[in-house]
């Protein structure tokens, strides 16, 4: 059974990097079958995707985030990770980690429990 | 932008069918999935490729796309269905993932 688990600071100052990982277990981010991806949810709001990562590297960014956001894997660890920059208190949200099957089509399954990040001084 | 749109709200008697729609351009031609989630939890996909089910949902779980709309259907209606539900495609022009704006299906 593949899960994914979140992990990373959950307060973040305002203009400060925010940084999270994924842990992977029950299976490897080097299959050649998935992408890797996060999405976030703000309090009380919708689902918002924030981008998604093959092994080789292929990557698909949300256009509104793209400019502040980097993802990476860690194939040794079995990880991914999360960068945005220069947060700002929109950036509040939980912040969730999934698998990607992608094929002509891309859907999340299965998610991690989500980790809330908070942007405050 | 592709933009994918749900009622905020949908309520339905234990037992009855709820139908949950998500409204896209043309979205017949797009790939439809649907997740589940439950009050202070994470999404659960429910329905992928339109209408097919992941192994441990049940069949109550169905879903149709065509034309302009795309539909969750959940039949026999209970307490613990009580949840929001979002509808999401890809668009391929833009290499883009699209969620809807999510339903919170309440059990009367």
């Amino acid at each position: 059974q593949l899960l994914l688990q979140e992990s990373g600071p959950g307060l973040v100052k305002p203009s400060e990097t925010l940084s999270l990982t994924c842990t992977v277990s029950g299976g490897s981010i080097s299959s050649r079958s998935y992408y890797w991806g996060w999405i976030r949810q703000p309090p009380g709001k919708g689902l918002e995707w924030i981008g998604s990562m093959f092994y080789s590297g292929s990557s698909y960014y949300n256009p509104s985030l793209k400019s502040r956001v980097t993802i990476s894997l860690d194939t040794s660890k079995n990880q991914f990770s999360l960068k945005l920059t220069s947060v700002t208190a929109a950036d509040t949200a939980v912040y969730y980690c999934a698998r990607v099957i992608s094929g002509s089509t891309n859907w999340f399954d299965p998610w991690g429990q989500g980790t809330l990040v908070t942007v405050s001084s | 932008s592709y933009v994918l749109t749900q009622p905020p709200s949908v309520s339905v008697a234990p037992g009855k069918t709820a139908r949950i729609t998500c409204g896209g351009n043309n979205i017949g031609s797009k790939s439809v999935h649907w997740y589940q989630q439950k009050a202070g939890q994470a999404p659960v996909l429910v329905i992928y490729y339109d209408s097919d089910r992941p192994s441990g949902i049940p069949e109550r779980f169905s879903g149709s796309n065509s034309g302009n709309t795309a539909t969750l259907i959940i039949s026999r209606v209970e307490a613990g269905h009580e949840a929001d539900y979002y509808c999401q495609v890809w668009d391929s022009s833009r290499e883009h993932v699209i969620f809807g704006g999510g339903t919170k299906l309440t059990v009367l």
